[in-house]
């Protein structure tokens, strides 16, 4: 079965600094997807990013961008000149490139904080 | 598009009452699944469907019960609410299964069951 592991149960970021948030994840297949959701005071899953394991470059959307090392196993969301706005609780998931049978695996979540 | 809508927004139970959280989507959307999120938990998935007619157990399928009769609605049903199902709960849709369809999620149910 699938694990998704954030060890980092709380992180907090000056405004306009970098912060990078953790994630590493356990799997037998070779074709996955990952993904980075936020979750606001709003209870709200936002999909931040999404990377396609078959890929080596590594996904970007504006401020935010991960570095995926498929081989480690692990995939950390970099947040450059962070926002209040980024305030949020984030979640690592990840699931099985296709099939009847995919689940979306979660992490516990990380709690980023962002200091004025 | 309204997405995927759930009601009620917030409920309280007594122990030993049933009630069904009820979710729907308008994006003609085949996968739609149910999440429970607890504290330092993460979100955990509970029941998923696949198609009209099809469901399927998740992680933590245990004193719940779903059905699937038509593409749009996907309800949750608990038949008898304990305390530890006391969460925030979750459904979302995906065009089909698998990584490559984005899951958009409703803006969940807050239970408690006292």
């Amino acid at each position: 079965a699938q694990t998704v592991t954030q060890s980092q149960p709380e992180m907090s970021v000056q405004e306009a600094e970098t912060v990078t948030l953790s994630c590493t994840y356990d799997t037998s297949e070779s074709d996955y997807y990952l993904f980075w959701y936020k979750q606001p005071p709003s209870r709200q899953m936002i999909l931040v990013i999404r990377q396609e394991a078959y890929k080596q470059q590594n996904a970007t959307e504006n401020r935010f961008s991960v570095n995926f090392q498929k081989a480690a196993k692990s995939f950390s969301l970099k947040i450059s000149d962070s926002q209040l706005g980024d305030a949020a609780m984030y979640f690592c998931a990840y699931r099985t490139y296709t099939g009847a049978n995919s689940k979306l695996t979660f992490g516990k979540g990380i709690t980023l904080s962002v200091r004025p | 598009n309204a997405g995927v809508t759930q009601t009620p927004k917030f409920q309280v139970l007594k122990t030993g009452q049933s009630m069904t959280l009820q979710c729907a989507q308008d994006m003609n959307h085949e996968y739609m699944s149910w999440y429970r999120q607890d504290p330092g938990m993460g979100l955990r998935l509970i029941h998923y469907s696949v198609g009209a007619g099809i469901t399927d157990q998740g992680e933590v399928p245990n004193g719940y019960n779903v059905s699937r009769s038509t593409t749009e609605d996907f309800p949750l049903r608990l038949l008898s609410a304990a305390p530890s199902q006391t969460s925030v709960y979750f459904c979302a849709s995906s065009y089909g299964a698998g990584g490559l369809y984005e899951q958009y999620f409703g803006p969940g149910t807050r239970l408690t069951v006292t």
